[in-house]
């Protein structure tokens, strides 16, 4: 089975940083995703891991740590539009190597 | 980029009816499609994965009678709810594999239909 828990919610302020967790327990492992979605649209993506360590996308990075089962999402310099919800998925390596997504985060930013 | 749209992006209907949801991959050839449903202030729960010509497979819980798939070409899969009741009223999201799979992130997603059951 699968079991990939965040947060249930978060608040930062516009310029802040804020690190969103996500842990997960997972049969089989081909990747990490971090998706964003603003309400009533479907997600984007934001990022993807397979190998330890840090990817860095401009105000957006992620973290991934296989054997600990854990990953981060890090926003930096926070704007308004950021509010949204952010979902860490994990890929299958078997079969259909489906996405299965975490319980997702809210994330406000307030000015 | 890789595009996926979706039909209707809302529809409204009575209970007891069956409503068909096309999900289509604009510029490139998907074998491999999921279905996805999210209720309010949740996250997305596969419900099922659809290979081009073959039947589909179901999540654990997701009645296949109920939510009838059908992935009839590399380019398009259908999601008809059968007898829909009010607690499938639901967003539902559909995404696309590439045929050429590889790569970080090949799975792309329509942007959503909002099923509504009076």
């Amino acid at each position: 089975g699968q079991n990939i828990d965040q947060p249930t919610e978060m608040t930062a302020t516009e310029g802040a940083i804020v690190q969103i967790n996500c842990t997960y327990q997972t049969s089989g492992f081909n990747g990490l995703f971090w998706y964003q979605q603003h309400a009533g649209e479907a997600p984007t993506f934001l990022s993807y891991n397979v190998l330890d360590g840090l990817e860095e996308k401009g105000r957006f990075s992620s973290f991934l740590s296989r054997s600990k089962g854990y990953s981060y999402l890090l926003l930096k310099e926070l704007q308004m539009k950021d509010s949204a919800s952010y979902l860490c998925a994990v890929r299958s390596n078997t079969g259909f190597q489906k996405l299965v997504f975490g319980t997702g985060t809210r994330l406000l930013v307030s000015p | 980029g890789a595009v996926v749209s979706q039909h209707p992006s809302w529809v409204i209907c009575k209970s007891g009816t069956s409503v068909k949801i096309e999900c289509r991959s604009l510029d490139f050839q998907a074998t491999t499609m999921f279905w996805y449903r999210q209720f309010p202030k949740q996250s997305l729960m596969l419900m099922a994965t659809s290979n081009e010509g073959s039947k589909a497979t179901y999540e654990q819980g997701v009645e296949k009678d109920k939510f009838l798939i059908n992935h009839a070409s590399l380019t398009l899969s259908t999601l008809t709810v059968t007898s829909a009741h009010p607690e499938d009223s639901s967003f539902y999201i559909c995404s696309a594999r590439s045929q050429l799979a590889g790569g970080s992130h090949e799975q792309f997603f329509g942007p959503g239909t909002r099923l509504t059951v009076l």
